[in-house]
């Protein structure tokens, strides 16, 4: 039971490229988020999916996007990467609107 | 969706003195969730506070949830260096989460 994993823990970007994070989960859990955490700005939502074929935007969704493939995975798409999106990313997965729990993270950094 | 307000952002302690950090809300809460991230790692969910005037207690750290439901309280007893980290709070908005932004707390052996 690996819980929630995502990938790459680590990336390195010039302006403009693109990239998907990918995340998972084994717990059979009904809602998954992303996040974004940058230093004295907390978590903030960027999506979330309610459940399997729903998605929602968050609280900053600008520049990204997301798929819900299944019940276990949600990516999040950088179509056109910037610095401003340097930061280190979570995934997290809940049963509802009840405890989250937080992949390890990715940590991106935009040149 | 409800918002919180997290004081103080940083507490930098010796080890065995005690740490507060407090979480407020200007409207009435349903329930208040507290993480833990360790530096470099993730959130982890500590605990969640859902009934009025609630006290919880997970061996030295009290958790306190107002007798309003606007606000809500973390308290660690003799901090240890294994304390350190960041506590958010967390209230729920829709189908998701409006996190505080954190106290940061260091503790100097």
């Amino acid at each position: 039971n690996a819980g929630v994993t995502q990938t790459p823990k680590f990336q390195v970007l010039k302006t403009g490229q693109s990239m998907t994070l990918q995340c998972a989960q084994d717990m059979n859990h009904n809602s998954m988020y992303w996040y974004r955490q940058d230093p004295g700005m907390g978590l903030r939502l960027i999506y979330y999916s309610a459940s399997e074929g729903t998605t929602d935007k968050g609280e900053v969704p600008n520049g990204y996007n997301v798929s819900r493939l299944n019940k276990r995975e949600f990516s999040l798409r950088l179509e056109s990467a910037a610095p401003s999106q340097t930061s280190v990313y979570f995934c997290a997965s809940s049963p509802s609107t009840d405890t989250q729990y937080f992949g390890p993270g990715t940590r991106l950094t935009v040149l | 969706g409800q918002q919180v307000m997290q004081i103080p952002q940083y507490q930098h302690v010796q080890e065995g003195e005690d740490f507060t950090t407090y979480c407020n809300s200007s409207t009435t809460l349903s329930n208040i969730q507290w993480y833990k991230q360790r530096p470099g790692g993730h959130p982890v969910f500590l605990i969640q506070l859902v009934k009025s005037g609630e006290v919880k207690k997970q061996k030295r750290l009290t958790f306190q949830f107002g007798e309003a439901k606007k606000n809500s309280s973390l308290h660690i007893t003799a901090t240890q260096t294994t304390d350190v980290g960041t506590y958010f709070c967390a209230v729920v908005s829709g189908y998701a989460l409006n996190f505080g932004k954190g106290t940061s707390l260091l503790v100097t052996p």
